[in-house]
């Protein structure tokens, strides 16, 4: 059972607001994500960290911003939302080895957040 | 750089045909690949899991497929369920340390 959660799981905010989305997980998870996905739409990876004070832009040019402090905490942040930002952001996170030792290792995601910029 | 694809990207088939879609991916050195299923509007849920060393993985009606070498798998469902219909996603995991997602197939099984 994935143990990763991320707050709020709607969020409807007004234009130039600054925003923190939560991503939280309980498994000691030294790779964590941030995915953008606008409905009926592929995923896009828009940062990723593998490991505390690592992060790491993704594939797909994004205007958050996002901090690794502690292990379990991934939030990302928008300075100055606007509606081109509305979508939603999927979190997940993985280990770097299995339990026998494999580099293959399972990926587990949030419930997600659905973000509306009005 | 790694992209992975998807197809076909719909399929609608009645209720109890078994089915397959397909992944493939452009570099081989891969450390997994991950089936996941998404309903509308949720986050993701990991259905299979194959690391490079293994051929296929299975998990009740699901039965996963992996050619490392020709950058290929494959995800079977058999005798396939109205419960079935959700977007498919595979996901490769390699040394650059990101996940990286093919754009899914959306699957409808009609009663």
């Amino acid at each position: 059972e994935a143990d990763i959660y991320q707050t709020p799981r709607y969020l409807v905010i007004g234009t130039g607001k600054k925003i923190t989305l939560e991503c939280s997980q309980t498994m000691g998870h030294d790779k964590m994500y941030w995915y953008q996905q606008d409905p009926g739409m592929e995923l896009h990876l828009i940062h990723y960290s593998y490991g505390v004070n690592s992060t790491e832009k993704g594939d797909l040019s994004s205007e958050s911003t996002v901090s690794r402090i502690r292990t379990e905490h991934f939030p990302l942040t928008l300075e100055s939302a606007r509606p081109s930002h509305t979508s939603q952001y999927l979190c997940a996170s993985s280990p770097f080895l299995s339990g026998t030792g494999d580099r293959g290792t399972e990926a587990f995601f949030g419930q997600g957040t659905r973000l509306t910029v009005v | 750089k790694q992209e992975v694809t998807q197809i076909p990207a719909a399929l609608s088939v009645p209720e109890g045909e078994n089915l397959v879609l397909n992944c493939s991916f452009t570099d081989s050195a891969i450390y997994n690949l991950q089936w996941f299923r998404q309903d509308p509007g949720k986050g993701l849920t990991s259905l299979l899991l194959i690391q490079s060393s293994q051929r296929e993985q299975t998990s009740g009606r699901l039965n996963a497929s992996l050619d490392k070498s020709s950058g290929r798998s494959t995800l079977y469902i058999a005798a396939s369920q109205p419960g079935d219909s959700a977007t498919y996603l595979c996901a490769v995991s390699d040394s650059s340390y990101k996940l990286i997602f093919g754009s899914g197939t959306r699957l409808l099984v009609r009663p």
